[in-house]
């Protein structure tokens, strides 16, 4: 079972261009999720969608956005990225929402020069 | 404000019995989760409670106390494969999961 797929595991970006980071699932999951982790901080979330169509702003949305035009797939979109977001970027996806177990993708390392 | 603490780093032997302590404050409660962390993985679920109490999971138990705002995951006859972060995450009145900054927990042979 793939569970979450995220693409690309790793890259390089300079500032100032754009970059889609790319989130499927297969469980059927209706809530997804999108995670920034930086050392010494914890899980900070980005955006999240509880339903295919709908989304909302989490923590530290700015500078990011998503759409959720299916139950598969959530997409996240830097317009215009800046050093700052040099991140580690993780996909979740939960059953049941607030009180439901995560299941992570494996991440995707953004380095922004 | 919202916040999760729980150590930064924790070091203990193979074989040996550790406990990771995590305290919250946050505006609610419906539910607290430990997820394990190996370096450069992805998060993994431990365990959840949203009652008082002990949890056992096999080598792993989890402990909630909500009058107390406080948790903790321990962890027994410790392997090396158990070196990891632990995160302790709590979901709040609005359903919202707050994150602590993980505890780094090193097994010495």
């Amino acid at each position: 079972t793939a569970g979450i797929t995220q693409a690309p595991t790793s890259q390089i970006l300079a500032a100032g261009r754009s970059m889609t980071l790319r989130c499927t699932q297969d469980m059927r999951h209706n809530a997804m999720y999108w995670y920034r982790q930086d050392l010494g901080l914890g899980l900070r979330l980005i955006h999240y969608s509880n339903t295919a169509g709908t989304t909302g702003k989490g923590e530290v949305p700015d500078g990011y956005s998503v759409s959720r035009a299916n139950t598969d797939d959530f997409p996240l979109t830097l317009a215009s990225a800046v050093p700052s977001q040099t991140s580690v970027y993780f996909c979740a996806s939960s059953a049941q929402g607030g009180t439901g177990e995560l299941f992570f993708g494996e991440g995707s390392r953004l380095t922004v020069l | 404000g919202q916040n999760i603490d729980q150590p930064t780093e924790m070091t203990a032997t193979e074989g040996a019995i550790v406990q990771i302590n995590c305290t919250y404050q946050t505006s609610g409660f419906n539910g607290l989760f430990w997820y394990q962390q190996h370096a450069g993985e992805a998060p993994t679920f431990l365990s959840y409670n949203v009652l008082d109490g002990l949890e056992e999971k096999g080598r792993f138990s989890s402990f909630l106390s909500r009058s107390k705002g406080y948790s903790y995951l321990l962890l027994k006859e410790l392997q090396m494969k158990d070196s990891a972060s632990y995160l302790c995450a709590v979901t709040n009145s609005n359903y919202q999961l707050i994150w602590g900054a993980g505890t780094k927990l090193i097994i010495k042979p």
